[in-house]
């Protein structure tokens, strides 16, 4: 089945401990993006890559790093989560402009 | 959000047709999406254009004014189901994405 997995799922952790927030497609896309979600604001753009290796700034970087060592992942890191960075994260990935949506991560930071 | 402007709610009645319309900037444009997300749940893919026009698909159709900046996506023989939050998204040529906030459509019986 095509899709795109991420974990954790939910996450409650406090502030300045590093996590990581995986992603994962088998559909072979090329291109792969992050977003939060914020009431009220809409989904908005973190990190985006359009192939291994080839990382670019979204609207909303600061605080947030990514990897693209291979096609089908593309982590999202907090070096040092803030209780700003609370949000519903969603990954993404494409081949020609369709996004396929992750099912969604649910952080919280204290 | 991001100069992407849509009504944040609206509400019609089981089996009329609703309107939702989206306003963008068209600098950089390269196409204009349509997503609709349950909540709690994630975006699912609804329509593409990237031509002036209409594109029709079943009881969803969207249109496109590249000149004016301007979509819409109308949704005939509206079920309960529909009931979802709409969201109106710019790809540009640099290939990021713009989402508005979304549309929150409650259909009534």
């Amino acid at each position: 089945e095509a899709q795109v997995t991420q974990n954790p799922r939910y996450l409650i952790t406090v502030t300045g401990k590093k996590l990581t927030v995986t992603c994962s497609q088998n559909m072979n896309h090329e291109y792969m993006s992050w977003y939060r979600q914020d009431p009220g604001l809409g989904l908005r753009q973190i990190y985006y890559s359009m192939n291994v290796e080839v990382t670019d700034k979204g609207d909303v970087p600061e605080g947030y790093k990514v990897s693209r060592k291979e096609k089908r992942n593309f982590p999202l890191i907090l070096e040092s989560p803030s209780p700003n960075q609370t949000s519903l994260y969603f990954c993404a990935s494409s081949l020609l402009g369709e996004q396929f949506f992750g099912p969604g991560t649910r952080l919280t930071v204290l | 959000g991001q100069n992407i402007d849509q009504p944040t709610e609206m509400t019609a009645t089981e089996g009329a047709i609703v309107q939702i319309n989206c306003t963008y900037q068209t600098s950089g444009f390269n196409g204009l999406f349509w997503y609709q997300q349950h909540a709690g749940e994630a975006p699912t893919f609804l329509s593409y254009n990237v031509l002036d026009g209409l594109e029709e698909k079943g009881r969803f159709s969207s249109f496109l004014s590249r000149s004016k900046g301007y979509s819409y996506l109308l949704l005939k023989e509206l079920q309960m189901k529909d009931s979802a939050s709409y969201l109106c998204v710019q790809s540009s040529n640099n290939n990021d994405m713009r989402f508005g906030a979304g549309t929150r459509l409650t259909v009534k019986p």
